[in-house]
């Protein structure tokens, strides 16, 4: 079985400040972990992925998110927040030899305040 | 462009009355499913299909249905039977990855809304 726990539902920052969001996952196997980004009223875009090799993934947009086995997370950091990064991002998980059908975290809104 | 298109954008339902969505990819992707969004509980798998003439159900099935005779194709129909269809459906394909975290690409989803 794999899941996946984003905290905090919503997250605020200023305009420049760090970016933090936060993922948490498990898995009995290896796991592929995802971030996807959501603007209004649109479909899911992937920000970046983990599959296998080097732990700290960079992705669009100055997005970047490291992979840590020992505490199995994935948070996703951009240092310096944008007004065009407030959107809904989804943190996922597959596993290798299991499901490849996702999980999907609940989401967390992120609020930029300029 | 490669893509999925998810038709109609928005969409209302009356009591009773069976409705579908449209989601066509082009992406020559074997798998595709369907999500439904509803606020702060994330994305919750309703159908997949990793080849054609063959689905399976999702952790929300009750009260939908599929088909899957073309490989480009995946309507999605909302049945009556299901009592709260008001939600944000999103529709995504993939290459089938069977362990090798291939990427899931989505569509632009389509709003249903009960009247």
């Amino acid at each position: 079985a794999q899941s996946v726990t984003q905290l905090g539902s919503h997250v605020s920052v200023s305009e420049g400040a760090l970016v933090l969001l936060r993922c948490n996952y498990s898995s009995s196997v290896p796991p592929y972990l995802f971030w996807y980004v959501q603007y209004p009223n649109q479909g899911l875009q992937l920000l970046l992925k983990y599959t296998t090799g080097a732990t700290l993934v960079k992705g669009i947009n100055g997005f970047e998110a490291e992979f840590k086995k020992s505490e199995t997370s994935f948070h996703l950091t951009k240092p310096s927040a944008h007004m065009s990064d407030a959107a809904e991002y989804f943190c996922a998980v597959t596993s290798s030899g299991g499901s490849y059908i996702p999980t999907f975290g609940r989401g967390t809104s992120l609020i930029v305040h300029p | 462009d490669g893509g999925i298109t998810q038709s109609p954008k928005y969409l209302f339902r009356k009591e009773g009355q069976n409705v579908t969505l449209s989601c066509e990819q082009n992406l020559n992707h074997d798998a595709m499913y369907w999500y439904r969004q509803d606020p702060g509980q994330g994305l919750r798998l309703i159908y997949y299909s990793q080849i054609v003439n063959d689905f399976q159900k999702g952790d929300i099935a009750e009260g939908y249905s599929v088909s899957r005779e073309k490989k480009e194709s995946f309507p999605l129909t909302v049945t009556s039977a299901q009592k709260n269809p008001t939600a944000f459906y999103l529709c995504a394909s993939s290459l089938p990855s069977f362990g090798s975290g291939n990427t899931i690409y989505f569509g632009e989803g389509s709003w249903l809304t009960v009247v």
